[in-house]
């Protein structure tokens, strides 16, 4: 069964840094994993998808790894803003299965002014 | 595209009695999941449907817990009777067969 762990829980950070958010999964026959950002009250807002081919994939100021050998992906946010703020989720689908995405705790990110 | 829609946004009854939540995905969308997400246990897949179809239920709770899909468009979650415990935020979500998900706004369900 496929188990998906998010460190760190939570994150507080001044504005400005670069941060990077990591996701790790235990089964590394994945079909494709995405990265999620759910703000309070709010529904899961897709940031990037990497199907398993993929080795990264980049939108604006966010850059998401994966090492299917290592079990990891890595989201890279560059120059982090007060809107950033939010929870940020990772899933995992996993390949030759069922298909059921499995998510992880997320991080609870904080960017202070 | 509107995006997956969900209604309604938030309901409060009293235990005992019947909700239905419902969803309409994003058009040309094979795919229709249902997820509860609590602070304690984070986001559960309940169902999932492949073109209209139930595949995996496994994740349901109980059989006060039921959901229909009788078209591509239409979706229900209906618990019946409904227990405090079952407070939480339902979304639904759909995806083509490239597996990106996409997310309604959520159901806030508050049973009293």
């Amino acid at each position: 069964k496929q188990e998906v762990t998010q460190i760190p829980a939570a994150l507080s950070v001044p504005e400005g840094e670069n941060l990077v958010l990591n996701c790790s999964f235990t089964d590394s026959a994945i079909y494709n994993l995405q990265w999620f950002r759910q703000d309070p009250g709010k529904g899961l807002t897709s940031l990037l998808l990497i199907q398993s081919s993929q080795r990264e994939q980049t939108s604006g100021r966010l850059n998401a790894s994966l090492d299917k050998s290592s079990g990891r992906s890595t989201l890279y946010i560059a120059a982090s803003q007060p809107g950033d703020s939010a929870t940020y989720l990772c899933a995992v689908t996993t390949a030759g299965g069922s298909y059921i995405p499995t998510f992880g705790r997320g991080t609870s990110l904080i960017v202070h002014p | 595209d509107a995006g997956v829609i969900q209604s309604p946004r938030h309901e409060v009854t009293e235990m005992g009695q019947e909700v239905t939540l419902r969803c309409k995905p994003i058009s040309g969308h094979d795919y229709l999941f249902w997820y509860r997400q609590t602070m304690m246990r984070g986001l559960e897949l309940l169902i999932y449907f492949n073109n209209n179809v139930p595949i995996d239920d496994s994740g349901m709770p109980e059989d006060r817990f039921s959901a229909k899909m009788p078209n591509a468009s239409f979706s229900t979650l209906k618990i019946q009777p409904s227990e405090p415990r079952d407070s939480a935020v339902y979304f639904c979500a759909s995806s083509r067969d490239d597996g990106e998900l996409f997310f309604g706004e959520g159901s806030r369900l508050t049973v009293l």
